[in-house]
């Protein structure tokens, strides 16, 4: 069974504050995703890794950065949290980056920045 | 662009009703893949069944959706709602383009089953 793991679970942050949200996965698979979920919005893809040291930018990456040190492991970083960034957030791996292929996703990270 | 529409933000039915969530999808690309995915409370969200072959019913867990290139269609259907079907459920089209891939999600419905 596939597995990601995603630390924190939960997390209150300070407007102004660094958060950093951590993914591992024991999929052995290339790709990684971060996604946020809103209500009304759906998924939306901030950054997104198919190889280790090197991170591509999704469809809202303002405000966000992202490390992929391993194949293993993909964190998300939030350098200055701001109100806006209150939402959950999923990170998910693939085997390919080919049309057919299943995300496999985290239990999410719902962070509240106050 | 490519696009994906659920028409329905939150579905109400009673247990034992038939399940119907909508899904039309937009795209110049001739082989699209196209998903649905299910996210249950406090879970990840996971595949729930997907299917790239044009009129042929796919199914899984109870549901069912067939790929209708015709009308750009994916619609989720079940026969009979369980209470447990209560979840967030999203449609979402990938394509290739070039030698990549695009992924676009629907904005997702609620589906929300009363006894």
């Amino acid at each position: 069974e596939a597995a990601v793991t995603q630390s924190p679970r939960s997390k209150v942050a300070v407007t102004g504050g660094k958060v950093t949200l951590s993914c591992h996965q024991t999929n052995n698979h290339d790709y990684m995703y971060w996604y946020r979920q809103d209500t009304g919005h759906g998924l939306r893809l901030i950054h997104y890794s198919y190889v280790a040291d090197s991170t591509e930018k999704g469809d809202i990456p303002d405000g966000y950065k992202a490390s992929r040190p391993s194949q293993e492991n993909f964190s998300l970083i939030l350098e200055l949290a701001s109100l806006s960034q209150t939402a959950v957030y999923f990170c998910a791996s693939s085997g390919d980056w080919g049309s057919q292929n299943t995300l496999y996703f985290g239990a999410g990270t719902r962070l509240s920045v106050l | 662009g490519d696009s994906v529409t659920q028409t329905e933000g939150l579905v109400t039915l009673t247990e034992g009703l038939p399940v119907m969530l909508n899904c039309t999808y937009q795209t110049i690309y001739s082989n699209p893949f196209l998903f649905w995915y299910v996210h249950y409370l406090n879970e990840s969200p996971r595949l729930l069944l997907k299917s790239s072959t044009d009129n042929k019913r796919t199914e899984h867990q109870g549901f069912h959706a067939t790929l209708h290139k015709s009308s750009s269609s994916f619609h989720l259907q079940k026969s009979s709602a369980q209470l447990s079907d209560s979840a967030l459920y999203y449609c979402a089209l990938s394509v290739n383009v070039g030698d990549n891939s695009k992924l676009i999600w629907g904005l997702g419905t609620s589906l929300v089953v009363n006894p």
